[in-house]
């Protein structure tokens, strides 16, 4: 079985502060990590993943996650958030590249001008 | 990036009737589709898994007589919900894998969503 948690139903910052959205996993085997954005009334957006290689990946709009198989966790970060980024973040994990994925509960991020 | 669109965007329709939501990879082909379910402030429910040409895979507790999905190309996979009740009323999305640039690995790509209401 594969599991996620993202602790923090919300996370608000002001813009231009770096901000954080944790997230962590459980999964058998080696973890397939993905977040993605949603904004209100839309679909997910991709935003990056982890497969294998360096533990910190960028992805899209200048996020940024970092794997730690230690804590088995896969916090997305931004080094300054802007007001544009406030939308609901989902961490999602799955035993396979292209298979199903289990998403956390998501957190909606607010960014204060 | 690859882009999945679902027609209706919306739907509103009477407690009895069906309805069918569609979800069609535009510019790539989709052997599997997922179909999630989403309620307000709430994570994505996985309901099935569509494989072109043969039956869904549904989860478990997802009922397939009442959530019917047809798999009929390489593009569209559609979800009939059945004798739609009150209860049924939530956002449906749906997914697709696609290749990235350069074949390297591939990107999960969801469609824009269906809201559905049933009066």
């Amino acid at each position: 079985a594969q599991s996620v948690a993202q602790p923090e139903d919300q996370v608000n910052v002001a813009e231009g502060n770096p901000l954080t959205v944790k997230c962590t996993y459980s999964v058998s085997g080696n973890p397939y990590l993905f977040w993605y954005v949603q904004y209100p009334n839309r679909g997910l957006q991709f935003l990056l993943k982890y497969i294998t290689g360096d533990n910190l990946v960028k992805g899209s709009y200048g996020f940024e996650a970092e794997f730690n198989k230690s804590q088995t966790s896969f916090h997305l970060k931004k080094p300054s958030a802007l007001v544009s980024d406030s939308a609901l973040y989902f961490c999602a994990v799955s035993h396979t590249n292209a298979g199903k994925s289990t998403f956390g509960d998501g957190t909606t991020l607010t960014v204060k001008p | 990036g690859a882009v999945v669109s679902q027609h209706p965007s919306r739907v509103i329709c009477k407690s009895g009737t069906s309805v069918k939501i569609e979800c069609r990879s535009l510019d790539f082909q989709a052997t599997t589709m997922f179909w999630y379910r989403q309620f307000p402030k709430k994570s994505l429910m996985l309901m099935a898994t569509s494989n072109e040409g043969s039956k869904a895979t549904y989860e478990q507790g997802v009922e397939k007589d009442k959530f019917l999905i047809n798999h009929a190309s390489l593009t569209l996979s559609t979800l009939t919900v059945t004798s739609a009740h009150p209860e049924d009323s939530s956002f449906y999305i749906c997914s697709a894998f696609s290749l990235t640039a350069g074949g390297a690995s591939e990107t999960q790509y969801f469609g824009p969503g269906t809201r559905l209401l049933v009066l």
